[in-house]
């Protein structure tokens, strides 16, 4: 199956820093998805991103499929930006997400 | 974006006994549903699928007697952990697709979870 990996496994960032957060993926992918999991473990869905670049206020995010892999970046990053990210992506197109272990943020004041 | 409630957020619950979480897809259809679970520190790993009408499919090293999945009905699946133990306590988590009129890729919607905890 397909394997996913998010680099760095943990990051800590000084408030204002930006930052990326990169994920690889072992095969051609279709729908890859960027999320957020807070501190009570709801995941907030940030990216829906097959390819190309999409922006959301200070998040940002590109896929390259063809390289097999995909980029999120932070800008001006703020303490409540902390928690896990994970990119997850499907084996085929619309079977089950498969995760990668995410990156774990720290944003300090 | 589509909504997919999971209830209840937290539970505890004495050894033996059964625990049913509820994923309902509030404002589309969900013919399929994901079950996935978290232990601390570590990533969602997926139980199972959820099919509407028809029996679940397991991953590997889940134990379809021990957690039981029924899709009654297009907006509910419900996960049922049956005789828990405190190896079971864990963070639940449904999934969902609203595919709508789409044939392609479609974002995938997650429910709060259910922290589960056996004593």
């Amino acid at each position: 199956g397909i394997q996913v990996e998010q680099s760095p496994p943990d990051l800590i960032l000084q408030e204002g820093a930006n930052s990326t957060l990169r994920c690889n993926f072992s095969d051609s992918v279709n729908n890859l998805q960027w999320f957020h999991q807070n501190p009570w473990g709801q995941l907030i869905n940030l990216f829906y991103i097959p390819s190309g670049t999409k922006q959301n206020g200070r998040l940002s995010a590109t896929t390259v499929a063809t390289e097999r892999y995909s980029l999120l970046y932070i800008s001006s990053s703020q303490t409540t930006d902390s928690g896990v990210y994970f990119c997850a992506a499907p084996v085929v197109v619309n079977t089950p997400l498969v995760f990668g272990k995410g990156t774990r943020l720290s944003v300090i004041a | 974006g589509a909504v997919v409630s999971q209830h209840p957020s937290r539970v505890i619950c004495k050894s033996g006994t059964s625990v049913k979480i509820e994923c309902r897809s509030l404002d589309f259809q969900a013919t399929t549903m994901f079950w996935y679970r978290q232990f601390p520190k570590q990533s969602l790993m997926l139980m199972a699928t959820s099919n509407e009408g028809s029996k679940a499919t397991y991953e590997q090293g889940v134990e379809k007697d021990k957690f039981l999945i029924n899709h009654a009905s297009l907006t509910l699946s419900t996960l049922t952990v049956t005789s828990a133990h405190p190896e079971d306590s864990s963070f639940y988590i449904c999934s969902a697709r609203d595919f709508g009129d789409s044939l392609l890729g479609t974002e995938a919607f997650f429910g709060q979870g259910t922290r589960l905890t056996v004593v």
